[in-house]
Parts: C-alpha cells; sequence; structure tokens
C-alpha cells in the first residue's frame, strides 16, 4: 500500500470548516484513499473513502486531486467532540484486513 | 446494544492470572479482528477471523489465544502475560468482502503488573 504523509497537527476554531490534508504521491490506480479518527481512549471510526471522485457523507467530504496524490478531508463545521487524530490510509482496491495506521494529524478544535 | 461492545472495559492482572476479553458485534458483520494499541505506538493487527475461520495471526506470542465461536462472538484469552503487554486491547467487525471499513468498538484498557 502507498505511504502518506499528513501534518502533526493542527487547529480549528469551532463552527469553522476543518481542512485536513493528505499527500500520497505513490498511489496506484487501484487503491482507495480511507479515513479513520480516534478519539481520546476510544476506537478508531471509519469516516469516509474514495477512489477519484469527490465524495460526502453525514460527517464529511473527501476531495481528491485530478492527479490522486493528494487528498483533502473536510469537516464543515467543526465541534468539540471532533477533536480526535485523523488518519488517511491508502489501500489496494480489493480490500485488506490489515488497516496501516500511522502517525495521523491531532486536530483540536479550539471554542 | 448496537455496535461493537466489549467487556470487560479495564483489567488489572497478574503475570500469572489468566483472563479473557470479550467482543460482540450487533452488525451482522462475518470478519472480526483483534488489534494492539500501546502507547504513542500505531496501531497493530494481532488476529483476523472471517467466516469464523482464523485467516490472518501476525506473529502474536501463544500468550494470547483467539477464539470465535460465532460470526458474533470474538474472545482473547490471555495467561502469563509480561508487563510490556500492558496496552488498549480493540476488538473490530466488518462484512467480508468491506474489509478496509472496519468498525470498531471501545476496547480495553489492559494493566499488567
Amino acid at each position: 500500500d502507498a505511504k502518506t504523509t499528513q501534518p502533526t497537527s493542527m487547529d480549528c476554531a469551532e463552527g469553522r470548516a476543518a481542512n485536513l490534508p493528505c499527500n500520497h504521491s505513490t498511489i496506484s490506480g487501484n487503491e482507495y484513499v480511507y479515513w479513520y479518527r480516534q478519539i481520546h481512549s476510544q476506537g478508531p471510526q471509519y469516516i469516509i473513502h474514495g477512489l477519484k471522485n469527490n465524495e460526502t457523507n453525514e460527517m464529511a467530504s473527501l476531495i481528491i486531486t485530478e492527479d490522486r496524490k493528494s487528498s483533502t478531508l473536510i469537516l464543515p463545521h467543526a465541534t468539540l467532540r471532533d477533536t480526535a487524530v485523523y488518519y488517511c490510509i491508502v489501500i489496494h482496491g480489493a480490500g485488506s484486513y490489515q488497516l496501516t495506521f500511522g502517525k495521523g494529524t491531532k486536530l483540536s478544535v479550539i471554542p | 446494544e448496537t455496535g461493537v461492545t466489549q467487556t470487560p472495559r479495564h483489567l488489572v492482572m497478574g503475570m500469572t492470572n489468566k483472563k479473557s476479553l470479550k467482543c460482540e458485534q450487533h452488525l451482522g458483520h462475518n470478519a472480526m479482528y483483534w488489534y494492539k494499541q500501546s502507547a504513542k505506538k500505531p496501531l497493530e493487527l494481532m488476529f483476523v477471523y472471517s467466516l469464523e475461520e482464523r485467516v490472518e495471526n501476525n506473529s502474536v506470542p501463544s500468550r494470547f489465544s483467539p477464539e470465535c465461536p460465532n460470526s458474533s462472538h470474538l474472545f482473547l484469552h490471555l495467561h502469563t502475560l509480561q508487563p510490556e503487554d500492558s496496552a488498549l486491547y480493540l476488538c473490530a467487525s466488518s462484512l467480508e468482502g468491506q474489509q478496509s471499513e472496519q468498525f470498531f468498538g471501545p476496547g480495553t484498557r489492559l494493566t499488567v503488573l
């Protein structure tokens, strides 16, 4: 699976959009981009995934660049409960039992 | 109950004890996982069961013994653990074929004295 690079930490004001970037410049054509988050002392939570089109669900939006070398997770109106570590993972299209979580981005939502 | 539940949430045990961690999923999934999360380390996949058969065992010491009696239940039996085994043990489940979309339980915080 391709390697990902994320900023170590980010701050976001409550009520504003949180934009979390991820670089995956070695991604191959059949690899998907997945996002998970982990709130302190809880299990990880699946957020969203995509291949090449932008995706939206009730939690977030995922914007993937046309060359697929990077993506951005957008939380449209961040709340204090969105404070967590966010992980960007690239996974082969056939699916993988192994979710390789890197260090992720620690997002702090500030009142 | 909904989702993935784990019991107990906290466990303290001595090195000579035998204990078991329990995981139950109410999502109709058919694949279940055990992960270990040590302080300041990434999640480590320990075991995977798909359709009640073990499909992955990532070089885990034999003092950890998994059991999957049916598709809704998963156990992790512990015996003669070491202090370095203290960690958060997470259970997850998914549908076979959608194994990259895993649903995690809250975890069991294990301390080995």
